[in-house]
């Protein structure tokens, strides 16, 4: 069983388009994250979200909105995509004091 | 300012080999350091994790060191495979919440037969 799935692996998609990428873990954990992996290899972190509370990274732009209709699952909406979002985006997981479960990647391609 | 920078950038052995990775961080107040490994089209996969008083794990033929006086750590990888080909990741948090969890870069292992 995948402990931490996204949907979908790949995504292309126009410029200016809005998209959605879907994150579901089934190992009971309390936070799950969103990462933006760059050209450059750098993991940066974008969501935190638990059923308590989200903090968002003020670097990241409000065209990405997280949305979690429940507790194992974590959406990231991309609205009005442009170049510069092209990058893959990873979903994690965890519980307090344990190691992140990260999902295989969701790679996007704004074109 | 809270970094984390590892060594070297890439790496190429021939199997059987060892090597080592270095991992150097100014993250503070420091809570724990993690090794990950990433395969190429993968998500990070956690090898190791060390609080402070903790100065050695492993994991198989992974190895971890922790130095917390240095704010150093080393990924030690013995007898390497091909399947060690992939990519490692350091991961430094810090006692808040929030994001204070810095990534390192990471340093691209290429393993030859």
């Amino acid at each position: 069983d995948t402990a931490v799935s996204q949907t979908p692996k790949y995504l292309v998609t126009q410029m200016g388009n809005d998209k959605s990428i879907k994150c579901e873990q089934n190992l009971g954990h309390d936070t799950m994250y969103w990462y933006k992996q760059d050209s450059k290899k750098f993991l940066k972190i974008m969501f935190s979200y638990n059923n308590k509370e989200l903090i968002i990274n003020e670097t990241v732009p409000n065209r990405f909105s997280p949305k979690s209709p429940d507790k194992a699952h974590l959406n990231l909406h991309i609205n009005s995509l442009e170049l510069g979002d092209s990058a893959v985006y990873f979903c994690a997981s965890s519980s307090q004091g344990e190691g992140y479960t990260f999902g295989s990647g969701t790679r996007l391609t704004v074109v | 300012k809270n970094q984390v920078e590892q060594s070297p950038q890439s790496l190429i052995i021939l199997e059987g080999k060892n090597c080592t990775l270095q991992c150097n961080y100014t993250v503070s107040p420091f809570s724990n350091l993690r090794w990950y490994k990433q395969d190429t089209g993968r998500g990070p996969v956690s090898l190791t994790i060390m609080t402070f008083s903790e100065n050695t794990k492993s994991n198989g033929r992974y190895t971890a060191t922790l130095d917390a006086d240095t704010k150093q750590s080393s990924l030690h990888i013995t007898a390497s495979q091909l399947s060690d080909s992939a990519s490692y990741i350091c991961v430094v948090s810090a006692h808040t919440g929030g994001f204070k969890t810095i990534f390192g870069a990471g340093t691209r292992l290429f393993v030859k037969a």
